[in-house]
């Protein structure tokens, strides 16, 4: 299965701006939408965002996420050191029958 | 509180079998689709397969032939047994489920396969 494009890397100043965007296609992201997960190293990924662009509970409002066509896109205001993770998107693909996942942002807070 | 609990990882030889079990709570098992997704360290996430609430089973390519996940909603527990394993098998195996499908996830079960 073929993934989604993501940035390897994004990297910004403490209380700046990142945005991390993920191409996809219209079977995926462009007609199902796409969740947004954040993996802290050493630790599972966790939910940031889900299909519809809602946060889930506990989840701080500097995370934001939208889509435009066949590309979504995760926006983390305010950047704080506990940030800095790797970022996936993913999506389901209605042409594969699967989940594809993004191939992951790493996120540097400078 | 939302729990998923895998188990069963190990070592095993390639050719070799793995069955993974994931015992969830804290949340309505039978109404979610449920998920295996593997991460090799230092490496990012790939899909391995997915049951529905309905049954309907869905694999990865990589997984097909080899692989089968099951669940029984009668003890809110999701399995996948690996058969035929094969090194580039190895990852950390996370049980995973919920609202949008990713919602919860495991602490993961470590696969190694070598001889």
């Amino acid at each position: 299965q073929t993934g989604l494009t993501q940035p390897p890397s994004v990297s910004k100043g403490l209380g700046q701006t990142a945005t991390i965007t993920c191409t996809g296609k219209s079977s995926n992201v462009g007609n199902q939408g796409a969740v947004w997960l954040q993996q802290i190293r050493g630790h599972p990924p966790k939910l940031l965002s889900g299909r519809n662009n809602g946060r889930p509970s506990g989840i701080s409002e500097r995370f934001s996420a939208s889509r435009s066509g066949n590309t979504a896109s995760l926006t983390i205001a305010d950047l704080q050191p506990e940030d800095e993770a790797d970022y996936y998107c993913s999506a389901w693909d209605s042409s594969l029958w699967a989940h594809v996942f993004g191939t992951g942002t790493r996120v540097t807070v400078l | 509180e939302v729990q998923l609990l895998e188990s069963g990882g190990g070592l095993a030889q390639p050719g070799g079998s793995l069955r993974l079990s994931c015992a969830a709570s804290g949340f309505t098992f039978n109404n979610f689709g449920m998920s295996w997704v593997r991460q090799t360290p230092g490496k990012g996430l790939e899909w391995v397969s997915l049951i529905n609430a309905g049954g309907d089973t869905f694999y990865a390519d990589s997984g097909k032939g080899r692989f089968s996940i099951s669940r029984d909603n009668s003890k809110n527990t999701l399995s996948l047994q690996l058969n035929s394993l094969r090194v580039d098998d190895t990852a950390v195996y996370y049980c995973v489920g919920g609202p949008d499908g990713l919602a919860y996830w495991g602490r993961g079960t470590l696969v190694t396969v070598s001889s």
